[in-house]
């Protein structure tokens, strides 16, 4: 079964360090999007991504969060200078519609990011 | 503003039936997902409702009422593999699948 891939599955780095996650959809999905999971905390949207630009984002995706799509399969999630509070888990998800509600949701398993 | 409650914490007995509820106030509405999380790992899609009805799936099920901004998820015949948290996820209008988590409900099935 096709599945969305995600690396590293936890990092550790220190507050300030550029950080950057990978994902790789669903080889045939067209929509991306980044959604980030403190602990013990809700599931929280990031961002969509579509035809190789953001098709939104949420108040929490500042200057310091970027996506980018750098050839067919990779969808990488970058935080240019991580604070303690970007601590999570950041799962990357795809679907091959974007029309609401009829493109299934697939998420990757996750990256655990710990900031000291 | 946007709202989505359901209940922290549940406990059931294997075999049992187990309804989770969840309501909603969001701005718009494309529809309510129910999904599945178990700890540390990556939530999984468990059904979608946009009319109100109820939709069948296996051992779950899930109802929405729009009207009642309401959806349960019934899950019948558990099984221990059914502990988990249980996410109730609302599209509000516009956005690509922009969706709007509840905290989860985390469902203790025991023997």
């Amino acid at each position: 079964e096709p599945e969305v891939t995600q690396t590293p599955s936890h990092q550790v780095t220190q507050m300030g360090q550029e950080v950057i996650l990978r994902c790789v959809p669903i080889s045939n999905h067209l929509y991306f999007y980044w959604y980030r999971q403190i602990l013990g905390q809700k599931v929280e949207f990031l961002v969509s991504f579509y035809n190789n630009e953001i098709s939104e984002k949420s108040e929490i995706f500042d200057d310091q969060f970027s996506v980018e799509r750098p050839d067919g399969s990779n969808f990488t999630l970058k935080i240019r200078s991580t604070k303690l509070e970007d601590s999570a888990m950041y799962f990357c998800a795809s679907s091959e519609s974007g029309t609401p509600g009829a493109g299934e949701l697939f998420f990757g398993e996750g990256s655990r990011l710990t900031v000291l | 503003g946007q709202n989505i409650d359901q209940p922290t914490e549940m406990t059931a007995t294997e075999g049992a039936i187990v309804q989770i509820n969840c309501t909603y106030q969001t701005s718009g509405f494309n529809g309510l997902f129910w999904y599945q999380q178990h700890a540390g790992e990556a939530p999984t899609f468990l059904s979608y409702n946009v009319l109100d009805g109820l939709e069948e799936k296996g051992r779950f099920s899930s109802f929405l009422s729009r009207s009642k901004g309401y959806s349960y998820l019934l899950l019948k015949e558990l099984q221990m593999k059914d502990s988990a948290s249980y996410l109730c996820a609302v599209l509000p209008s516009g956005g690509y699948n922009k969706l709007i988590f509840g905290a989860g409900t985390r469902l203790a099935v025991h023997p």
